[in-house]
């Protein structure tokens, strides 16, 4: 069963870049047939979609994170990746990995892991 | 960029009700949607795709309908386990939006 799992610091300070990794188990990450993807969700808010990547290293962000966002891929370590520069309390959220299938739907999510940006 | 709306943002209802949530997109996305719940503390689950397929493993109380700009989402016999908030999320070109969700709570 595949399974994905986030890490990452739980603590960023402000002006700095956030970094996060998404293991793949039960599965392998250069299987033609999915995206993977980071998707956000502040405390008590919605959810928002960050990024997605191919196994190929072709990446796809959300426009009003695009100069921020660097999303990568290491097939050798079923792994991808996420970094978001210049943080600030702002983008404090439970980030999440999810394999995306045909039809853009998401159908498998990591637990989540909450970062939290403060000094 | 396409908007979700979802309405009602709040819906307080009864186990064994039928309950019906509405996602509008801002202009046209052929069937393009997809629904997912989340329970407090947990990732959301996907339900529905393509605006009416049934994801394995759902229960058939769930379901989708609606293509163009109007999507719904009923469940026909509110169970205790699914009081939890309602998502939906459009595909397009390989950019994705979510709703803002729909708090299903109990009356």
């Amino acid at each position: 069963q595949l399974q994905l799992q986030e890490s990452g610091p739980g603590l960023v300070k402000p002006s700095e870049t956030l970094s996060l990794t998404c293991t793949v188990s039960g599965g392998s990450i250069d299987n033609s047939s999915y995206y993977w993807g980071w998707i956000r969700q502040p405390p008590g808010k919605g959810l928002e979609w960050i990024g997605t990547i191919y196994y190929s290293g072709s990446t796809y962000y959300n426009p009003s994170l695009k100069s921020r966002v660097t999303i990568s891929i290491d097939t050798s370590k079923n792994q991808f990746s996420l970094k978001l520069s210049s943080v600030t309390a702002a983008d404090t959220a439970v980030f999440y990995c999810a394999r995306r299938t045909g039809g853009g739907k998401f159908d498998s999510w990591g637990q989540g892991t909450l970062v939290t940006v403060s000094s | 960029d396409i908007q979700m709306t979802q309405s009602p943002s709040t819906l307080s209802a009864s186990v064994g009700d039928r309950v019906t949530i509405t996602c509008r997109a801002s202009q046209t996305i052929s069937s393009w949607l997809a629904w997912y719940q989340q329970k407090p503390g947990k990732a959301p689950k996907l339900l529905i795709y393509k605006a009416s397929n049934l994801q394995s493993g759902v229960p058939s109380r769930f379901s989708g309908s609606g293509s163009g700009t109007e999507f719904t989402l009923t469940i026909s016999s509110l169970q205790p386990e699914d009081f939890a908030t309602y998502y939906c999320q459009h595909y397009n070109t390989y950019l994705y939006t979510f709703g803002q969700g729909t708090n299903l709570e109990i009356k």
